[in-house]
């Protein structure tokens, strides 16, 4: 079964301090490598989409990238308000369907 | 720019009682899926919805579900029999052919 493994579960970082995240998989074929952004009490928001190795992207103080058997979400001088637990899913051979990880719960303190 | 939206935001329901979970996706979006998240646990598929009839349902979607679009607008998740397994939320989720998954804020049930 195609499965998502993500970590740390936790991560504290002082505000401005970098860090990574990241996300450890096995699926066949894969159709996309997808981050989400969740706040407590809410649903899932979409952050990346990554289709093959080498591919990056990057959104403010985010950038997600992908090798064979894992992404990084690097977290560039973070903020307060980017505290959320951030998701890690993908795609495989069958259509649509997402398998997610458990998530890094990340804490940015002032 | 264009959500998901669930109805309602928490349902509380007795055991054996059902329940209807309700979805208005985005308005261009052609599939629809069910998600569901235990509390501490992670996001897990239920079911995908495609032209009216159910593409893919995961071990977790039996006898006690369903899933309809019954106004061309709405799509609704049923449980017919609530357990107290079922306490969760439940989210849904939509897309067109080329975009990601768009997720709903969810409805939290609990089965009492």
């Amino acid at each position: 079964e195609d499965q998502v493994t993500q970590s740390p579960e936790a991560l504290r970082l002082q505000e401005g301090e970098s860090s990574s995240l990241n996300c450890s998989y096995t699926v066949s074929g894969l159709r996309g490598l997808f981050w989400y952004r969740q706040d407590p009490g809410k649903g899932p928001e979409f952050l990346f989409t990554l289709y093959s190795a080498g591919e990056e992207k990057e959104k403010e103080r985010l950038k997600a990238t992908l090798t064979k058997k894992e992404s990084f979400l690097h977290i560039t001088a973070p903020k307060p308000e980017d505290s959320a637990t951030y998701l890690c899913a993908v795609r495989g051979s069958t259509l649509g369907r997402l398998y997610f990880g458990r998530g890094t719960q990340l804490t940015v303190w002032p | 720019e264009p959500e998901v939206t669930q109805t309602p935001s928490h349902q509380v329901t007795q055991m054996g009682q059902e329940v209807i979970l309700r979805c208005v996706p985005i308005s261009n979006h052609l599939y629809f899926y069910w998600y569901r998240q235990i509390l501490g646990q992670k996001v897990e598929f239920l079911v995908s919805f495609y032209n009216n009839e159910i593409s893919e349902k995961s071990e977790i979607f039996d006898d006690q579900f369903s899933v309809e679009r019954p106004d061309g607008s709405n799509f609704t998740l049923k449980i017919r029999s609530t357990k107290l397994e079922d306490s969760a939320m439940y989210f849904c989720a939509t897309r067109d052919s080329n975009s990601p998954l768009h997720f709903g804020n969810g409805t939290r049930l609990t089965v009492t």
